[in-house]
């Protein structure tokens, strides 16, 4: 079973400081993965796409890879309040013949308090 | 309209009824997929549509029937429905459905089935 991994959470943080959320995902062949904001009673938002290893800066948010590990993260800087969510990890697999599908983790609550 | 819309955006439908959910994308992709989401579960990939064309069927019970007429328009029958159906219906798109797609998802239908 593909699987992709997330800490439920919630992590809370203070508001100014720097949030961590970590993803690990089971399949060495995966290419590219996606964090997905998702506010209660919304639907799914792409907030990032990373495909080489390393780190992807995007305003705030920082989106770190290393495919030898099997881990994908993002940061988020200056953390405000209005960021507070579940964030989605999403990894494409490889789902048999040149098919791939994206699975999802449970997603990580974030709370950032005032 | 722009993105992924859906309607309707929520339904609350007896277990003998018929219905049918309605996505339209507007990004011109070729790539659509329904998802359900349930509490505290991952999304789940239903069904995936290439060029119109079914590519992933995930183990999806019949009582639930997709339908792809273009690549712009997306629907999902139901019928017969059991209340564990109920759950947050989202639709998404991308460009491809191959190792580098980007997935966009409208704002979900929300459906209770009594």
């Amino acid at each position: 079973q593909k699987e992709v991994e997330q800490n439920s959470g919630p992590l809370s943080v203070p508001e100014g400081a720097i949030a961590s959320l970590n993803c690990t995902y089971s399949d060495r062949g995966s290419q590219s993965f996606f964090w997905y904001r998702q506010y209660s009673g919304k639907s799914p938002e792409l907030i990032m796409f990373i495909y080489s290893n390393g780190d992807k800066e995007d305003g705030r948010f920082t989106a770190q890879l290393n495919k030898a590990s099997q881990y994908v993260s993002l940061l988020i800087r200056d953390s405000q309040p209005s960021d507070s969510a579940t964030y989605l990890c999403a990894v494409n697999m490889k789902s048999g013949g040149s098919n791939y599908k994206l699975t999802f983790g449970k997603g990580t609550l974030l709370t950032v308090n005032p | 309209e722009t993105g992924v819309t859906q309607t309707p955006r929520h339904l609350v439908m007896g277990m003998t009824n018929k219905k049918s959910l309605k996505c339209e994308q507007h990004l011109g992709h070729n790539a659509m997929y329904w998802y359900k989401q349930s509490a505290k579960k991952p999304l789940e990939l239903m069904f995936v549509y290439n060029f119109k064309e079914q590519t992933e069927n995930n183990s999806v019970p019949s009582r639930f029937s997709p339908e792809c007429p273009n690549s712009s328009h997306l629907f999902l029958h139901l019928h017969t429905l059991q209340p564990e159906d109920s759950a947050l219906y989202l639709c998404a798109s991308s460009l491809t459905s191959g190792a580098d797609q980007t997935q966009y998802f409208g704002p979900g239908t929300r459906l209770l089935v009594l």
